[in-house]
């Protein structure tokens, strides 16, 4: 069983706004499991989008936001593109100095 | 640029071993934790190993302690992964990835190295 849980799958038209979660098989994820995201599309390496809940990487539009809604960490992307079709992974920090990742989410745009 | 670049993957026995190499390039790497992350063709993304800048601290999946080591070698820019006693389940693209300093998290990635497991 996956500790850290995401939608398996989400779908979004294009233009419109979407909402992953990452959450925990059992408690809430706080700003302390620093939680991250990243995008891959296929046959690419995966790509960091936000790191510590809610901070930008380098290059990555605005239009990629992280925050923490009730008892998981969301990200949101608002007026979606066709590009932006691709698995999105979450990681949380559960302490011992490991992290985890969710076991992802595949973004339809249609 | 940073730029991480893995290389090693072959086709390999079970029970067999394997070293993995990434160097690194466009950042002073003896000043970050370094990572690897594995990906099971079709499958999700999970992390394996972490070392701290001066390799002093080292840390494992699970699945691979005892198993794997990770390593590097800041004079040459390196990082390493020895697998020993390898298993079908640890066939994956293996990713070296460099820690976003204070955040438990990645910032750059390499392009992979494809290790197969199998007879």
């Amino acid at each position: 069983q996956t500790v850290v849980t995401q939608e398996p799958s989400f779908s979004v038209s294009p233009g419109g706004t979407v909402t992953l979660t990452c959450g925990l098989r059992s408690g809430s994820v706080s700003t302390s499991y620093y939680p991250s995201w990243y995008q891959q599309t296929p046959g690419q390496a995966p790509r960091t989008l936000i790191y510590s809940t809610n901070t930008r990487s380098s290059g990555v539009p605005d239009r990629f936001s992280g925050s923490i809604l009730g008892n998981k960490a969301v990200l949101t992307i608002t007026g979606a593109q066709a590009d932006d079709e691709s698995d999105y992974y979450c990681v949380l920090y559960l302490g011992g100095g490991s992290v985890v990742f969710g076991g992802g989410t595949k973004l339809t745009v249609l | 640029e940073v730029q991480l670049v893995e290389s090693g993957g072959v086709v390999v026995q079970p029970g067999g071993s394997l070293r993995l190499s990434c160097a690194a390039s466009g950042f002073t790497f003896n000043q970050y934790t370094m990572h690897w992350v594995r990906q099971v063709p079709g499958k999700g993304l999970e992390w394996v190993s972490l070392i701290s800048w001066d390799g002093g601290s080292t840390n494992y999946a699970d699945s691979v302690k005892g198993r794997f080591t990770i390593s590097r070698d800041n004079s040459k820019n390196s990082l390493y992964l020895q697998m020993n006693s390898l298993r079908t389940e640890d066939t994956a693209f293996y990713y070296c990835a460099k820690d976003k300093e204070d955040s438990w998290s990645f910032d750059y990635w390499g392009q992979g190295t494809l290790v197969t497991v199998s007879s």
